[in-house]
């Protein structure tokens, strides 16, 4: 079982570049998030879907952007990476609130 | 809005010693709680969860208890093994600006030694 897969798994980028970062889910759950962990501050809320084409900022959404156009993937945006986004992101979804979030295994992001 | 608090780490203990982490929160309504862990590496796993008042929730010698008069979701363990060792995070569902967020707390390293 896949459960919530993300890609890439590692990624470095210097400042100014664009890139994508794909979640992938094959539990059918309607809930999708995306967080970033850095050292002592847990994790962060960038942004989250509670359905296919819905979209809504979390905690800390300043330059990211995202986007659910099919229910199994959330895709997360960093249009121009600065350094500030060295972080580890984390993907997650569940069926419905009250429930248990799956994790993918991360993405560690470096911005040179 | 909705927040959770968990003790500072590390939390540093030998084997076999009884382990707490506190955690409590701030919300709306109703929330469900949580602890999740995360092993060197890897995303977040569920240990725990519990979905209302004076639920206790358990699983792998883990236990927390839901306390609403004291908004708190405490994690405990009688006995720590070395496997134990990992970062715990206590979070909340529950209703904030219109929809339903999912909050984690700062995380709580805990470190088992022989």
């Amino acid at each position: 079982n896949a459960g919530v897969t993300q890609t890439p798994k590692f990624r470095v980028l210097k400042t100014g570049q664009s890139m994508t970062l794909l979640c992938a889910q094959d539990m059918n759950h309607e809930y999708m998030y995306w967080y970033r962990q850095d050292p002592g501050m847990g994790l962060r809320l960038i942004h989250y879907s509670v359905g296919e084409g819905t979209t809504a900022k979390g905690e800390v959404p300043d330059g990211y952007n995202v986007s659910r156009l099919k229910k199994q993937n959330f895709l997360l945006g960093l249009e121009s990476a600065a350094p500030s986004q060295t972080s580890v992101y984390f993907c997650a979804s569940r069926t419905d609130r009250g429930t248990e979030a799956f994790f993918g295994q991360g993405t560690r992001l470096t911005v040179v | 809005g909705n927040s959770v608090t968990q003790m500072e780490g590390p939390v540093t203990l030998s084997e076999e010693a009884f382990l707490t982490i506190n955690c409590t929160y701030t919300a709306t309504g109703y929330p469900s709680l949580f602890w999740y862990v995360q092993y060197p590496g890897e995303g977040l796993q569920l240990l725990l969860k519990a979905t209302k008042a004076d639920d206790k929730g358990s699983n792998k010698g883990f236990e927390a208890t839901y306390r609403k008069e004291t908004t708190s979701f405490h994690l405990e363990k009688g006995s720590v093994q070395v496997s134990d060792s990992a970062v715990y995070f206590c979070a909340l569902s529950g209703f904030s600006g219109g929809y339903n967020k999912l909050i984690f707390g700062a995380g709580t390293r805990l470190a088992v030694h022989p």
